[in-house]
């Protein structure tokens, strides 16, 4: 199963409303990031959070850690209709033969509605 | 403009034939990546590269073969072998991995393979 799990794995809201979306992940990681992905088109980063970090902003977004809990949520505030895209978590091992290589989850779809 | 470009954007193949999917950086980016996604999924790794000339097998690489003859190429070969390759493929780079921690990539506008 894959090392990262997304949820919900879909969220409709109003422009203007926070979005929250959690990913869950099965091992020690190096970092877990967030991507965003419009319809058809390539991954964009959004941000990387390390183990060692708790919390972690950029503009808009929040990003949390928990690696006891092996949880992290991903908070888009005042949403827009631009934000509309399916948003990815992928994890970093922290070590072994899988080591460097991203696992991503299979992504919340979330559409803002004007 | 600095990034990753893909070519082409949509690619039939009929079955039996193999088909290469172009990958190539100008981010003097010692590391790329082959991913594939299926419809509602997350990505799954092919094959990645860390630097040229050598490269290794990702969790699903049965059916598909690469190169790393350049440090900015990266080509994707869908064989024959690949039962079910109707899939949205994805190329990405990365900055080396010798810092000891990996950091973001970045990826293609992605190649939409149909099989006829």
């Amino acid at each position: 199963s894959q090392q990262g799990e997304e949820d919900p794995q879909a969220l409709s809201i109003q422009e203007g409303e926070n979005a929250t979306m959690n990913c869950s992940y099965k091992t020690s990681i190096n970092n877990l990031q967030w991507y965003r992905q419009n319809s058809g088109r390539g991954l964009v980063h959004l941000i990387l959070i390390r183990s060692n970090e708790r919390e972690k902003h950029s503009g808009r977004l929040r990003v949390t850690l928990d690696t006891s809990k092996k949880s992290s949520s991903l908070l888009i505030t005042a949403s827009r209709a631009a934000d509309t895209a399916s948003y990815f978590c992928a994890t970093v091992l922290a070590g072994g033969t899988s080591y460097g290589k991203l696992t991503f989850g299979q992504g919340t779809i979330l559409t803002v509605h004007p | 403009d600095g990034g990753i470009t893909q070519s082409p954007k949509y690619l039939f193949r009929k079955e039996g034939q193999n088909v290469t999917l172009s990958c190539e950086q100008n981010l003097n980016h010692d590391a790329m990546y082959w991913y594939r996604q299926d419809p509602g999924q997350g990505l799954r790794l092919i094959y990645y590269s860390q630097i040229v000339n050598d490269f290794q097998k990702g969790d699903i690489a049965e059916g598909y073969s690469v190169s790393r003859e350049k440090k900015e190429s990266f080509p994707l070969t869908v064989t024959s072998a690949q039962k079910n390759p109707t899939a949205f493929y994805l190329c990405a780079s990365s900055k080396g991995w010798g810092s000891g921690s990996i950091g973001e990539q970045f990826f293609g506008p992605g190649t939409r393979l149909t099989v006829l």
